[in-house]
């Protein structure tokens, strides 16, 4: 169950597009349509934006899309905002049942 | 709306047990499966454990299968983590998540967290 694969850290301006990556294997994110992605702000707890690689949950801006290719997902937020600023993580159903998240990736918008 | 208040959490020593509760409201509990996830204070998320909607299955991460249980009582909308033989490397927050599906693979509500912390 290794973590999944994100940079440390990306960054854009606003109005910018910045696109997040997150690299797994066949065992989690090549093989399932399963994957999600989790904002979290500092001091609050995760929130979905992302599931079944590209669907978004009621409530979460249109600027937020995913996609995936091979064994790497991705994440793409268009039109930075300031509040687009926080960590994100990917997550990953598994061949074991389990789930499992990358090591997050931390969003400054300059 | 859903809430999820998780509780239990303290300062335990190495080797001790805890059992920490998730007290569910907003939603049909029942149906959906539930998830506990930890995280270390400034650090990313690890994924805990899982339990279906009708209790039928448990996976664990392999850092905790043997140690931790989860269980669930649908008579009374709480999730439970039972963590035993604790380590210092289990100190993190221990966040209660809603599953967005039966078995669901991801959370789409999260509780605040409780904090374990594991120190002599």
């Amino acid at each position: 169950q290794s973590a999944l694969t994100q940079p440390a850290s990306v960054s854009g301006s606003p109005g910018q597009s910045i696109t997040i990556s997150c690299t797994g294997t066949s065992s989690d994110v090549g093989g399932y349509n399963y994957v999600s992605w989790y904002q979290q702000h500092p001091g609050k707890a995760p929130k979905l934006m992302i599931y079944d690689v590209s669907n978004r949950p009621s409530g979460v801006s249109t600027r937020f899309s995913g996609s995936k290719s091979g064994n790497t997902a991705s994440l793409t937020i268009s039109g930075l905002q300031a509040e687009d600023e926080a960590d994100y993580y990917c997550g990953s159903y598994t061949n074991s049942n389990t789930q499992v998240f990358g090591g997050g990736t931390k969003l400054t918008v300059l | 709306q859903v809430q999820l208040v998780e509780s239990g959490g303290g300062v335990v020593q190495p080797g001790r047990s805890l059992r920490l509760s998730c007290a569910a409201s907003g939603f049909t509990f029942r149906n959906y499966g539930m998830h506990w996830v930890r995280q270390v204070p400034g650090k990313g998320l690890e994924w805990v454990a899982v339990i279906w909607y009708d209790e039928s299955n448990q996976f664990y991460a392999d850092s905790v299968k043997g140690r931790f249980t989860i269980s669930r009582d649908n008579s009374r909308n709480t999730l439970y983590l039972q963590v035993n033989s604790l380590r210092a490397e289990d100190t993190a927050v221990y966040y209660c998540a809603k599953g967005r599906t039966p078995y669901s693979s991801d959370s789409d509500y999260w509780g605040q967290g409780t904090l374990v912390s594991v120190s002599s």
